[in-house]
């Protein structure tokens, strides 16, 4: 069974930095593209960042880019979306997903919350 | 970036009827390796979203046959052959063609 285990969210003040982790597991991690998907409060999905198998390639939506760092490491099985320069409008729930062009599987999600 | 835009944004739905929500992207879709990476997904109030169809028509595992996708290029819909109560939610399309991937902006159904 595939499972996605978001952590690392909280409250942050703006210009702060955050790490977020996703642990992966029933499924072959080094073969799947991830991606990071966030939802702001009573918004719609929001891609942020994906992320090849291998990690040779990346891209983020420009307004996370420059501030934002998505890498794996497939020795741990896990994802991470390094953000810095934090802003209010990044507040939202992030998602990890299984999947780049084919997102198939979700976690639950952490909450971001970017205030003072 | 390429524009995914839903139409419409909210529709009235009768129980048992049909429903269909448009999915329109700003260029085509079709990728390098000649397939569309155009998903749908579901999502309910405080959940994550479910993936219900994948590469336009491909109905994800679980997911009712009362569920279908279909399109081409640049235009897509969602059908639900007959609405049940438990599919009076959101719905999203989502491009994974182009990078940076992109969403619709949802579609909500709600009870006529």
């Amino acid at each position: 069974e595939v499972e996605l285990l978001e952590s690392g969210g909280g409250l942050v003040q703006p210009g702060g930095s955050l790490r977020l982790s996703c642990a992966a597991s029933g499924f072959r991690f080094s073969n799947s593209g991830m991606s990071w998907v966030r939802q702001a409060p009573g918004r719609g999905l929001e891609w942020v960042s994906g992320i090849t198998g291998s990690g040779g390639a990346t891209d983020y939506r420009d307004s996370v880019k420059g501030r934002f760092t998505i890498s794996r490491d497939n020795s741990k099985n896990t994802l991470y979306l390094q953000m810095n320069s934090l802003r209010v409008d990044d507040t939202a729930v992030y998602y990890c997903a299984k999947g780049d062009r084919l997102t198939d599987y979700w976690g639950q999600g952490t909450q971001v919350t970017v205030s003072s | 970036d390429v524009v995914m835009t839903q139409s419409p944004l909210s529709l009235p739905v009768t129980l048992g009827q049909p429903a269909s929500i448009s999915c329109r992207s700003s260029q085509s879709l079709v990728y390098t390796d000649g397939n569309t990476y155009l998903n749908w997904f579901q999502q309910r109030p405080g959940q994550s979203p479910r993936r219900l169809i994948y590469k336009v028509s491909n109905r994800d595992s679980g997911v009712p046959d009362r569920f279908s996708g279909s399109g081409s290029g640049s235009d897509f819909t969602l059908k639900i052959s007959g609405v049940e109560a438990e599919d009076v939610v959101l719905y999203y399309c989502m491009q994974g063609t182009h990078w940076p991937f992109t969403f619709g902006q949802g579609t909500k159904l709600e009870i006529k």
